[in-house]
């Protein structure tokens, strides 16, 4: 079973505005975390923000903020006041139990949505 | 800057020629992974190190290997590339009880099969 889901393949956004990206996770777990990674063109995974499941407030990073929704499963990327820089495809990823039996992880990633930022 | 480097960032391999793609870091963090990632698709779990403890996924194909000589090098061994090989590789790295066990990402290396 899927366990991150981004619904929207592709989202075009307007220069200077403010986007929206969804993310949905399955888990069964009490502890996860979930990550958004931002992929240009070169192939680089560059991370952009962090949400664990216990904290209380919504993450941020400069422009990058985190709706996370926690009873809905969600974790919403929002981006403001978009750059043509921000143009890349967006990943949101879950950290998991690896399956060791250990307190080791791994990333589970969605399939991603392209971002395409107009002048 | 500590960063995760990846070498070659683009090898161009024959079907069936054995390859081999580099991966070091000088964030001197203990676990290494290495994905792979199909043109428009997620990045996939290959395997990954814990120290030395080496972590392979269940439908990880026998053709790729991996090792893991010290902390700062991870090698991806292709024995037999397949056209269907073709892909991005992406090495990344964490920290055991750091921060948010954050992964950091190389530039990836592409990966051509003729």
């Amino acid at each position: 079973a899927q366990k991150i889901t981004q619904t929207q393949p592709g989202m075009f956004v307007q220069e200077k505005e403010a986007v929206t990206l969804d993310c949905t996770y399955d888990t069964s777990d009490p502890s996860y975390g979930l990550f958004w990674y931002k992929q240009p063109s070169s192939g680089e995974m560059i991370f952009l923000i962090y949400q664990g499941s216990y904290d209380q407030q919504n993450a941020t990073e400069g422009r990058y903020s985190l709706n996370f929704q926690k009873a809905r499963k969600s974790a919403n990327l929002v981006i403001s006041a978009s750059q043509l820089g921000d143009s890349a495809m967006y990943f949101c990823a879950m950290r998991e139990p690896d399956g060791s039996g250990g307190s080791n992880y791994k990333l589970t990633f969605g399939k991603g949505t392209l971002l395409t930022v107009n002048p | 800057d500590a960063m995760v480097i990846q070498n070659p960032r683009y090898q161009v391999t024959q079907f069936g020629k054995p390859v081999t793609l580099s991966c070091s870091q000088t964030l001197n963090h203990n676990v290494m992974y290495w994905y792979q990632q199909k043109s428009s698709q997620a990045p996939k779990l290959l395997f990954h190190y814990y120290d030395k403890d080496f972590n392979n996924e269940a439908d990880t194909p026998d053709n790729f290997q991996s090792r893991r000589p010290n902390t700062s090098f991870c090698f991806l061994d292709i024995r037999s590339p397949g056209l269907g090989d073709a892909a991005m590789y992406l090495c990344a790295t964490s920290v055991t009880g750091g921060a948010m066990e954050t992964q950091y990402f190389g530039p990836g290396t592409r990966l051509l099969v003729l």
